[in-house]
């Protein structure tokens, strides 16, 4: 299995900044899912990122408040901008594994409160 | 629609005793299904997954789940729980319209088990 870091694990943001989350996978994985989990509810996938092309993002989030980088196989970046108190969320990255198609590896998150 | 839904949010169990976290879903097409489970401070961690084959799917630390397609449910359980099974488990399925190799997946609201030594 993929072991996947996240930095920072935890942060505290004014409103109007922004924050960029980073993701670290140790294997070449072609495709990384970046989720978000707000209090009490369940994930909601924010984008997927493949290697050489654009992000594809789901219904309700686009790539001005959530920039997205891929620049190789094992990295990438979600970036938070403009936040606000409804922001307030854990950021989660995961990678497709390899037991076949849709298991997922999850990294540890980042908690993000916005003030 | 197809959606995912975890009935229970919170499911109290004794340490020993047989443990059901419930799911029932609705998609098109064949469904393929996940457990994921979320330990406090620590990643979601896939436990198990259906895609074909056996209806009862074995998984990670003993747990296994039983896929039901008249009754569009793939509950988890657990022969004998243990108190470090408390965490919160997801259920989700494959999102078959999703275009491609996007693998999309549609996720449960989660249940929280607790184990009571």
């Amino acid at each position: 299995s993929a072991v996947i870091s996240q930095k920072p694990s935890r942060d505290i943001c004014q409103r109007g900044t922004s924050l960029t989350i980073q993701c670290q996978v140790d294997s070449q994985v072609t495709m990384m899912f970046w989720y978000r989990q707000q209090p009490g509810q369940s994930l909601t996938l924010i984008a997927t990122a493949n290697q050489g092309s654009e992000a594809t993002y789901e219904s309700g989030f686009v790539i001005d408040k959530f920039p997205i980088s891929r620049p190789n196989l094992t990295f990438s970046t979600l970036t938070v901008s403009n936040m606000s108190p409804e922001d307030s969320s854990i950021y989660l990255c995961s990678v497709g594994g390899s037991g076949g198609p849709y298991e997922q590896y999850f990294g540890p998150g980042t908690r993000l409160t916005v003030t | 629609a197809q959606s995912v839904a975890q009935p229970e949010d919170q499911v109290n169990v004794a340490e020993g005793n047989p443990l059901t976290v419930k799911c029932t879903y609705s998609v098109s097409g064949n469904p393929y299904l996940f457990w994921y489970v979320q330990y406090p401070n620590r990643g979601l961690q896939f436990l198990l997954k259906y895609i074909t084959g056996d209806n009862l799917v074995k998984g990670s630390y003993g747990f296994e789940a039983e896929f039901n397609k008249s009754q569009t449910s793939f509950h988890l359980k657990k022969p004998s729980a243990l108190v470090s099974d408390s965490a919160l488990y997801f259920c989700a399925v494959r999102d078959s319209k999703s275009a491609g190799n996007n693998r999309k997946l549609i996720w449960g609201l989660g249940t929280s088990l607790a184990v009571n030594p």
